[in-house]
């Protein structure tokens, strides 16, 4: 089955950038959709259609897809940014959904 | 406003049954796809299951196949999981999920979740 591996965690400084990425076979060929969680909330996109930023998401957020991995970048990076972040896409071999196993963002 | 809420969950010995639902309100339920996603204590998002827009086309994961089941009564406005054979492993909040659009879609809304505990 198709697998999505992200990085346990990221530390970043408020006001720096944070860059997470999310990794797998020719994953620049699927659609990826970007989730935040913060702590005891449900989840919620931040970043659909690879790049694409849902109303109400600040512009600090942003999304790119290409070749074996794709990135979730938050510029200007605020202490309310803290949450888990999980990649996702639509595996048509497997007609699964596939998310990926999530990266905690700490603000410092 | 969109408002997904589930109920259904609770204890329940290995190898047993649930049913859990998921009542929406606020917009036009049949045109769009839902799913459920769990999420076991302090671990990540798994999804589970993903139906149609019209129920006509279903998609579970590999361990859902077999035992789970999704299913949902557009009339009702309602989407429901109906869960056998549970295991320990199981056990996890499970949330409701739309998609915006029908069908391989990102998810746009979410319920709160309903727990369920696998345990004897």
């Amino acid at each position: 089955s198709y697998v999505l591996t992200q990085p346990p965690s990221v530390s970043v400084a408020p006001g720096k950038t944070a860059t997470i990425t999310c990794g797998g076979d020719n994953i620049g060929g699927k659609t990826v959709h970007w989730y935040q969680q913060r702590p005891g909330q449900a989840p919620a996109v931040v970043i659909y259609y690879d790049a694409d930023r849902p109303s109400g998401i600040p512009d600090r957020f942003s999304g790119s897809n290409s070749g074996n991995t794709a990135t979730l970048t938050i510029s200007r990076v605020e202490a309310g940014d803290e949450a888990d972040y999980y990649c996702q896409v639509w595996d048509s071999t497997s007609v699964h959904y596939v998310f990926g196993a999530g990266t905690k963002v700490t603000v410092l | 406003e969109v408002q997904l809420v589930e109920s259904g969950g609770g204890l329940i010995q290995p190898g047993g049954s649930l049913r859990l639902s998921c009542a929406a309100s606020g917009f036009t339920f049949k045109n769009f796809a839902m799913n459920w996603v769990r999420q076991a204590p302090g671990k990540g998002l798994e999804w589970v299951s993903a139906i149609s827009g019209n129920g006509g086309s279903t998609y579970n994961a590999d361990f859902a196949k077999g035992r789970f089941t999704i299913s949902r009564d557009n009339f009702k406005s309602t989407l429901f999981l109906q869960m056998d054979s549970l295991r320990v492993e199981d056990s996890a909040l499970y949330y409701c999920a739309k998609e915006i659009g029908n069908f391989i879609h990102p998810i746009d809304s979410w319920g709160q979740g309903t727990l369920v505990t696998v345990s004897s």
